[in-house]
């Protein structure tokens, strides 16, 4: 079937410290991987993406990376900011359509 | 990427109305998508929206309760039929950027409220 599904629901972190969320799939065939970040009242904003003829994907402070065999892949924050603080949603392309994870909730302490 | 605009952004409707909700893009684009999310959950998709074609729906959504349109490449419209409190959500478009698969990109949402 298609599901997702995303750890943690929520992660508390120091300013500065690392962040780490990950998503499981089910379907071996799919080949997309994105990540949305939703501040509060706004719409999902896509922030990083991984195909899987890829492992490992940087943009500045985020990386996602894809383990295709285990059908599992992260997304990873390095030197957390108060402005990293929001929803963060994984996704799977299943055929024609994302089908995403229930989010994780990240809060960054300054 | 492409300029995605929604109307109403948000609106306060009895119970029994219908509500439809626009999504223009400001360029030509094949895959349209409707969603659903709810206060503090994840993105449901309710259909796609084809072009030339009826949507297609997934589970637990219907054509009667959210008839779809999308009369060209650059508009479709939602309507929520005959609403319940239930239906209280935001709803969003996504377009997905032509000729790479999967790359979505949302419009900022319609806030709707069913009293």
């Amino acid at each position: 079937g298609e599901n997702v599904e995303q750890h943690p629901s929520t992660l508390s972190v120091q300013e500065g410290d690392s962040a780490v969320i990950k998503c499981t799939y089910s379907d071996s065939a799919s080949n997309y991987f994105p990540w949305y970040k939703q501040e509060l009242g706004k719409r999902p904003q896509l922030i990083i993406d991984i195909r899987s003829n890829v492992g490992e994907k940087k943009d500045q402070r985020i990386a996602v990376t894809l383990n295709k065999t285990a059908k599992h892949f992260s997304l990873h924050i390095t030197e957390t900011q108060p402005e990293d603080s929001a929803v963060y949603f994984c996704a799977v392309e299943y055929g024609n359509k994302l089908v995403f994870g229930a989010g994780t909730i990240l809060r960054v302490k300054s | 990427s492409a300029v995605i605009s929604q109307k109403p952004s948000r609106d306060i409707c009895q119970r029994g109305t219908s509500l439809t909700i626009q999504c223009q893009v400001d360029s030509q684009v094949t895959m349209m998508f409707w969603y659903r999310q709810q206060p503090g959950q994840s993105l449901t998709l309710i259909a796609t929206a084809n072009q030339g074609s009826e949507a297609t729906y997934e589970s637990g959504f219907v054509i009667d309760k959210f008839p779809i349109s999308r009369p060209n490449l650059t508009f479709s419209t939602l309507t929520v039929s005959n609403m319940s409190p239930e239906d209280s959500s935001i709803y969003l478009c996504s377009v997905e950027n032509t000729g790479f698969s999967g790359e979505q990109y949302f419009g900022p949402g319609t806030r709707l409220t069913v009293t």
